[in-house]
């Protein structure tokens, strides 16, 4: 079974609407969970993560995420949304267990695309 | 402060040919990790560094790839020979000593091999 599954893998949205990226994981991974970003060529960016306390998580350029336990979800989101949001969006987690505890498993990738 | 850096940015190399991925880790950062992501997959974990020790590799698909960290600094990928199915970008992060979540991630390398 998937450890991280991201359940959308494009989402269209018209310039300052509503988005939200879905993540959920599994009992497999430890409950660090993370948000990356990937902008057309260039790496890997940390766009917020939840370690612990408060549920609702602010990154950056306005995006937020909520950690529901009962749900294993991860969700993120943002009420308005610019073109320069296109991107493709990681959740991650690391695993339980094992003897690396920054061994990441990264959820599918959702391609968000911002149209004007 | 500059950031991981990763040479090359591209690499296109046939069947059976040797290639070396180059990471530079944040200075004075002593995790090292690098991952994969072959094309319509998600992005995998390969191995782990603790200087230059390898905490784990239990991602490495096959005795062909090869990773290295002399002296705890850089850190070098070489896949002997490549295969087809090594297509795909690299990834190197390294975060600082005790905190292994806090990773930043480099550019990448885009590797082809036809």
């Amino acid at each position: 079974a998937q450890s991280v599954t991201q359940l959308d893998s494009q989402v269209p949205v018209f310039e300052e609407a509503p988005v939200e990226l879905r993540c959920n994981y599994s009992s497999s991974v430890s409950v660090y969970l993370f948000w990356y970003v990937q902008y057309p060529n260039q790496g890997l960016q940390l766009l917020l993560k939840y370690l612990s306390g408060s549920t609702l998580v602010k990154g950056i350029n306005g995006f937020e995420a909520e950690f529901n336990k009962s749900q294993t979800s991860f969700h993120l989101r943002k009420p308005s949304v610019h073109i320069s949001d296109t991107a493709e969006y990681f959740c991650a987690a690391p695993l339980a267990g094992g003897t690396s505890y920054g061994k990441l498993t990264f959820g599918q990738g959702t391609i968000l695309t911002v149209h004007p | 402060e500059a950031g991981v850096t990763q040479f090359p940015s591209h690499s296109v190399i046939e069947k059976g040919q040797t290639v070396t991925l180059r990471c530079d880790p944040i200075s004075g950062h002593d995790n090292l990790y690098w991952y994969r992501r072959v094309m319509g997959k998600e992005i995998k974990f390969l191995l782990h560094f603790v200087k230059e020790s390898k905490q784990d590799e239990s991602g490495m698909p096959n005795n062909r790839f090869l990773a290295e960290r002399t002296g705890g600094t850089y850190s070098t990928l070489k896949v002997q020979p490549a295969e087809l199915e090594d297509s795909g970008v690299y990834f190197c992060a390294s975060s600082p000593a005790g905190q292994p979540r806090r990773q930043y991630f480099g550019p990448g390398t885009r590797l082809t091999v036809t």
